[in-house]
């Protein structure tokens, strides 16, 4: 079955902290795809990565840089957390012209 | 600037009813469309399709139908099911050398009840 895995489900951080989230697909996809899921704003674009050492800011990057070494593995990294960060952060994958598969997402909490 | 709007936040139906979703756009470069369902905790899965050259695309219970004139799309499900309750996410692509981003609506939740 293939998947998108996202390594937590659920983090507590403190302000100020470094925080790495890991997804990793298994599908051989070219694309990956960070979003973060706020009530009532819907999922918002990040960073996308479509090959290796590849990337491009979404709609919302300030706060966040990305990480894609190997083409199965996407890192979002916050610098510098805080508390307007903390929220559903959701992993996805696709090929150029496909449809999307997300992971199960991370609760992160900053605190 | 939001691209891809879902006006409705809540949208409550009886089971056996038809749910009607909706989504308006604004880019006329959208060429493909897309609804996701997302449960709780967990990540969104795709639920059904439609490319800008048709106006209906169906799947079983679940019909989407675009208006490109109206740059409006809806879904419709029937009958509605009491697990059909979910948040329901519309979503668009851009031609061009978009890498296949998809700009997302605000999401609508959906209760139905039994």
């Amino acid at each position: 079955d293939v998947k998108v895995t996202q390594s937590s489900r659920y983090l507590v951080k403190r302000t100020g902290e470094k925080v790495f989230l890991e997804c990793v697909q298994d599908m051989d996809h070219e694309n990956m795809f960070w979003y973060r899921q706020d009530p009532g704003l819907g999922l918002r674009l990040i960073y996308f990565s479509y090959d290796v050492k590849m990337k491009e800011k979404g709609d919302i990057p300030e706060g966040y840089s990305v990480s894609r070494e190997k083409k199965e593995r996407f890192s979002l990294i916050l610098e510098s957390a805080s508390t307007n960060q903390t929220s559903m952060y959701l992993c996805a994958s696709s090929f150029s012209l496909g449809r999307y598969t997300f992971g199960s997402g991370t609760r992160l909490t900053v605190v | 600037d939001q691209q891809v709007k879902q006006n409705s936040p809540s949208l409550s139906v009886q089971e056996g009813r038809i749910s009607i979703l909706n989504c308006d756009y604004t880019n006329s470069m959208f060429d493909y469309f897309l609804w996701y369902k997302k449960y709780p905790a967990e990540g969104p899965t795709f639920l059904i399709s439609i490319s800008s050259i048709k106006d209906k695309n169906e799947d079983g219970r679940f019909t989407v139908f675009l208006n490109k004139s109206a740059k409006h799309l809806s879904l419709h499900i029937v009958p509605s099911q009491p697990g059909d309750s979910a948040v329901y996410f519309c979503a668009a692509k851009g031609g061009g050398t978009s890498y296949g981003k998809l700009t997302f609506g605000q999401g609508t939740i959906l209760t139905v009840h039994p």
